[in-house]
């Protein structure tokens, strides 16, 4: 089976624009899960996705969105990019309730 | 307070070393977490347990329910060890607390 893929791998992007970035899941997974992490915050949950729809977000401005689409690939969105939001972006995808996550290899974003 | 401590937060070590990275936690869990990160930033599930130890190659992993908490040893440490691990606790779905990180280094 294909990882979890992730894309892009880098981007750079101006305070004040917005960005996209997608995660296509290991397939048969439902559940797409997406987190940052910094160096001064380690790793904080963004928010999930089962089957097209939220199930869980973490406590992050409304600047940041996502969604998730029928054949469970995902995009999260972050509008009116900050300083801030420079980081490592991770998603993870899952089968069963309880079962392990699996991670991509992340979108690091640098915003100047 | 976290919900999840870990320690150290960094370690290194000599090539051969028996290592071991503890994990404790505050919340009710039915499971926990050890992950691997390399540089470069992909994040691999070592290990999910909910009691006792668990054994993969020469890394080990065990729980403690009832005083809360983990540990994650590595034998015969290799400069391949070479990484951040970290422990997570799940809060609800996929959304976990998650450890600080442990970054390991291996010398040769």
């Amino acid at each position: 089976k294909a990882g979890v893929t992730q894309t892009p791998r880098y981007l750079i992007k101006t305070r004040g624009q917005q960005v996209t970035l997608s995660c296509s899941p290991i397939s048969g997974h439902r559940s797409v899960s997406w987190y940052q992490q910094t160096p001064g915050q380690g790793l904080q949950f963004l928010f999930e996705y089962f089957s097209e729809t939220q199930r869980n977000k973490g406590n992050f401005p409304g600047r940041f969105s996502g969604r998730q689409f029928s054949n469970s690939r995902s995009e999260m969105n972050v509008s009116t990019l900050e300083l801030g939001d420079s980081a490592l972006y991770l998603c993870a995808s899952s089968g069963l309730e309880g079962s392990p996550l699996h991670f991509g290899n992340g979108t690091r974003l640098t915003v100047t | 307070k976290n919900e999840v401590e870990q320690s150290p937060q960094n370690l290194t070590a000599q090539e051969g070393e028996f290592i071991t990275i503890n994990c404790s936690y505050s919340v009710g869990i039915s499971a926990l977490h050890w992950l691997q990160q390399h540089p470069g930033g992909g994040i691999v599930s070592l290990f999910m347990l909910s009691s006792g130890k668990k054994k993969h190659g020469r890394l080990i992993a065990t729980i403690n329910i009832q005083e809360k908490h983990s540990s994650l040893h590595i034998t015969a440490s290799h400069p391949r060890d070479s990484a951040v691990y970290i422990c997570a606790v799940p809060r609800a779905g996929n959304q976990f607390y998650f450890g600080t990180g442990t970054s390991l280094t291996v010398i040769p």
